[in-house]
């Protein structure tokens, strides 16, 4: 079955530090990878998605993240954190088969401080 | 602008009552979902629905229903024999094909009196 581990609840940061936010997964078939971020008492955008073209894919904000398959990752990196960042960000793997469902990590909550 | 409304925003539900959340999208979109969210545990599968008048079990599907009578609308009812129903709900939509996002509203937030 498909899984998908986010290491770390919580991720603390200084204003200006980089940002990495942790992402595996398991899939027997190629997979596509979504990250999403969500701020308090709202719903879910993306940042960007992984769908099997580029390695290195960018999105919004500032936001990369690589896809790394002989690890199983797709890490989301930001090279220098703003305080607006501050959010919980969210892993996705597509699942096989034809029903368009995601399966989500359990999420990051990134603090970002002074 | 197309996109996805829940209402209400926030919702209380007393002691064996039935509540109604409501979701609508002007995406044509043709599959919809709803996901639970309660701290710390990620987005939990509810239901979801691929057609008009076709929908399955996801995940947490014990004490809450659903009706896809209209490709725009996928109201969730969760009833009273859900016994925790304190949570945060979120519906989202997509069109068919694995490497689609899938778009969400702003959710509701349920509470219990």
């Amino acid at each position: 079955a498909q899984s998908v581990t986010q290491l770390g609840s919580h991720v603390s940061v200084s204003e200006g530090a980089l940002v990495l936010l942790r992402c595996n997964y398991s899939s027997s078939v190629p997979p596509y990878l979504f990250w999403y971020v969500q701020y308090p008492n709202q719903g879910l955008q993306l940042l960007l998605k992984y769908t099997s073209a580029a390695t290195l894919v960018k999105g919004i904000n500032g936001f990369e993240a690589e896809f790394k398959k002989s690890e199983t990752s797709f890490h989301l990196t930001k090279p220098s954190a703003h305080m607006s960042d501050a959010a919980e960000y969210f892993c996705a793997v597509s699942e096989e088969g034809g029903y368009n469902k995601l399966i989500f990590g359990a999420g990051t909550r990134l603090a970002v401080h002074p | 602008d197309g996109g996805i409304t829940q209402s209400p925003k926030y919702l209380f539900r007393k002691e064996g009552q039935n509540v109604t959340l409501s979701c609508e999208q002007n995406l044509n979109h043709d599959a919809m979902y709803w996901y639970r969210q309660d701290p710390g545990q990620g987005l939990r599968l509810i239901y979801y629905s691929q057609i008009v008048n076709d929908f399955q079990k996801g995940d947490i599907a014990e004490g809450y229903s659903v009706s896809r009578e209209k490709k725009e609308s996928f109201p969730l009812t969760v009833t009273s024999a859900q016994k925790n129903p304190t949570a945060f709900y979120l519906c989202a939509s997509t069109p068919f094909g694995r490497e689609n996002i899938q778009y969400f509203g702003a959710g509701t937030r349920l509470s219990v009196l």
